[in-house]
């Protein structure tokens, strides 16, 4: 099973900040199979990102992933106040497994 | 728009069966893989099993000797069977689309709402 590791468990930041959430894997992940979700509370989790890279529809600009290896990020450029949340990142192999969630919080 | 909405009972006794249903609305159950997905509460996602619309399936190893995923396409349905349950199979449940074609990188676009499921005498 891949193990997905994601740090830190908690982000303190003010809004207008830069956010920057990883996601480690235990083992080779194609970027295809990589995705990033945002949960507010009492919510279902809401797509961000898919393969690693791409925006789903309607997310706005200021949300960016990358990969670089087995590290994947998510780059939130200028949080705002609709963006504090609980965030995983998800993979797509032969058994599909998420992170264990970052938290962003108002600093 | 398509909604997906879970539905079944919301208290289940100790070693019994857990059963849950999701209605697909607004759109077709076929060319999609239809997975459920779990959060204990105050815990992260754990992904459960899915099914396709043909009827294959795909089973978290740790829950598989107990999983049972089934498709009914007529009425735009799936269903989650989950046997011997223990309190630490207490959760939110939800359905959740899976696009996965040949054309796009997959991802879960569409969810229900979630539905919790105790498990206690």
């Amino acid at each position: 099973e891949i193990v997905l590791t994601q740090s830190p468990g908690t982000l303190s930041l003010s809004p207008g900040e830069r956010a920057t959430l990883s996601c480690r894997a235990s083992q080779s992940v194609s970027s295809s199979n990589l995705a990033w979700y945002q949960q507010r509370p009492g919510q279902a989790p809401r797509l961000l990102i898919y393969g690693a890279s791409t925006r789903a529809t309607g997310i706005p600009d200021r949300f960016s992933g990358s990969v670089s290896g087995t590290d994947f990020t998510l780059t939130i450029s200028r949080l705002e106040p609709e963006d504090f949340a609980v965030f995983y990142c998800q993979q797509f192999g032969s058994s599909y497994t998420f992170g264990q969630g970052t938290k962003v919080e108002i600093k | 728009q398509v909604q997906l909405q879970e539905s079944g009972p919301g208290l289940v006794k100790p070693s019994e069966t857990l059963s849950l249903t999701c209605t697909v609305s607004g759109g077709s159950i076929g060319s999609y893989y239809w997975s459920w997905i779990r959060q204990p509460p105050g815990k992260g996602l754990e992904w459960i099993g899915y099914i396709y619309y043909s009827g294959s399936t795909n089973y978290n190893p740790s829950l598989k000797s107990r999983v049972t995923i089934s498709v009914d396409t007529s009425n735009n349905q799936f269903s989650l069977k989950l046997s011997s349950v223990t309190a630490a199979d207490t959760a939110v449940y939800y359905c959740a689309r899976e696009v996965s074609t040949g054309n796009t990188d997959p991802y879960f676009d569409y969810w229900g709402q979630g539905t919790l499921v105790t498990v206690s005498s």
